[in-house]
């Protein structure tokens, strides 16, 4: 089975820098997604990790341990708009199987 | 077509009624997902299809709960005898080959159970 823990809330300042932690269990492990998702809508892709290591794409970047279990993702320059719920998500053997959500909340 | 499509957006059923929900995916893709996510909760996974493979379907609830996917095509999740507690919003994703490719996600289909 998998299991994923993140924190269920977070709280940052516009123009700042926020880390958001993902830790996991799974039985095979086919990379690790990052997702974010509006209130009311769909989740979108941020990013996704097969390899140890750091992946940049613009103000987000995330980053993947495999022998630790390990991900985050990084917001950098945040705006209010980034306010949402990420979601870290493993890919299985299988399915995708989704953590809970960090719900960011962007302040002036 | 462009994107993944599900229907009806919203669905107001009585507690007891049947429902089914449809998920169009994007052509091509292998890969069709189905969760459930409750208000301010998580993304919970239902079951998995993957191109001719039995579909996982550790997910699921119950057996009121069951879902069809034909061919590489249309899905559709079918909740017998609905409860309230199965109020939620159900998201329907695809991807090109499996579960180490994007997931696209449908705008997903609001059901409320009265």
């Amino acid at each position: 089975g998998q299991n994923i823990d993140q924190p269920t809330e977070m709280t940052a300042t516009e123009g700042a820098i926020v880390q958001i932690n993902c830790t996991y269990q799974t039985s095979g492990f086919n990379g690790l997604f990052w997702y974010q998702q509006h209130a009311g809508e769909a989740p979108t892709f941020l990013s996704y990790n097969v390899l140890d290591g750091l992946e940049e794409k613009g103000r987000f970047s995330s980053f993947l341990s495999r022998s630790k279990g390990y991900s985050y993702l990084l917001l950098k320059e945040l705006q209010m708009k980034d306010s949402a719920s990420y979601l870290c998500a493993v890919a299985g053997r299988r399915a995708l199987t989704f953590g809970s959500g960090t719900r960011l909340q962007v302040q002036p | 077509g462009a994107g993944v499509s599900q229907s009806p957006s919203n669905k107001v059923t009585e507690k007891g009624k049947d429902v089914e929900l449809r998920c169009d995916p994007i052509s091509g893709h292998t890969a069709l997902y189905w969760y459930r996510q409750r208000l301010g909760q998580g993304l919970e996974f239902l079951i998995y299809f993957q191109g001719n493979s039995a579909p996982d379907k550790s997910g699921l609830p119950s057996d009121r709960f069951s879902a069809e996917r034909t061919g590489e095509s249309v899905s559709t999740l079918t909740i017998q005898r609905t409860q309230q507690e199965d109020s939620a919003v159900y998201l329907c994703a695809s991807s090109l080959d499996g579960s180490g490719t994007e997931a696209f996600f449908g705008q997903g289909t609001r059901l409320t159970v009265v």
